[in-house]
């Protein structure tokens, strides 16, 4: 079936600079996302969310942009942190699914940050 | 508030044994989910709690795999017999409600390894 992918596995950053981690989906009709960030040792936590009727959404230091066009999903972190190292994974949910109840998630990307 | 509980944190069986594992969700949680997670993969559900109700395992291998929510709290998964390709890290995750956008808490999950 179709799956989320991601373009790169791994990311390393100077600390105090932006990241950018990005996700590719292939369903046209996956109608909301969310980032998870995922420490070693620990389950996944919320980023971020975004539906479908939007481009864009800000948080704390991260905003979440999406491309319906091109079907790419990208997290950009502001003045990363040695604490913004984990791996990150984008979900998509693709209906008939509504929300969250069944949730599928990309490979992951592996973020360092350099102190 | 206490996060997702699970245990056991690590487990190490010979194929061909049975192993179980425990999830104390959020409380006040009444969607509770297991997935699998390979590594370097994001996690795959298996099954979706609503309350007591199994209300998708269509992803569940149910030759081997089996869980129970009784009274719509904690939940049990089950495997027997284990195989090799059980190995994995098996996360439970909690959320308020399904089917919006009400955030998944995730439990630390338990690393199965199968000799």
């Amino acid at each position: 079936g179709e799956s989320v992918g991601l373009h790169l596995p791994t990311l390393s950053v100077q600390e105090g600079d932006n990241s950018i981690i990005n996700c590719a989906y292939s369903n046209s009709a996956s109608d909301y996302f969310i980032w998870y960030k995922q420490e070693s040792g620990k389950g996944p936590q919320f980023i971020i969310d975004i539906r479908s009727n939007m481009d864009k959404r800000q948080g704390q230091r991260v905003t979440v942009l999406l491309n319906k066009t091109v079907k790419h999903l990208s997290l950009q972190i502001a003045a990363t942190q040695p604490g913004d190292s984990a791996v990150y994974f984008c979900a998509e949910n693709q209906p008939p699914n509504f929300g969250n109840e069944k949730l599928t998630f990309g490979t992951g990307t592996r973020l360092t940050i350099i102190p | 508030e206490a996060g997702v509980v699970q245990s056991p944190r690590y487990k190490i069986i010979e194929k061909k044994q049975p192993v179980a594992f425990w999830c104390n969700p959020i409380s006040g949680h009444n969607t509770l989910y297991w997935y699998l997670q390979n590594l370097g993969q994001g996690p795959e559900l298996l099954i979706r709690y609503e309350n007591e109700e199994a209300v998708d395992d269509s992803q569940l291998p149910k030759d081997r795999f089996s869980a129970e929510r009784l009274k719509g709290v904690d939940s049990t998964l089950k495997i027997q017999p284990a195989e090799l390709g059980d190995s994995a890290v098996y996360l439970c995750a909690s959320s308020s409600r399904a089917g919006g956008t009400d955030t998944q808490y995730f439990g630390p999950g338990t690393r199965l390894t199968v000799l």
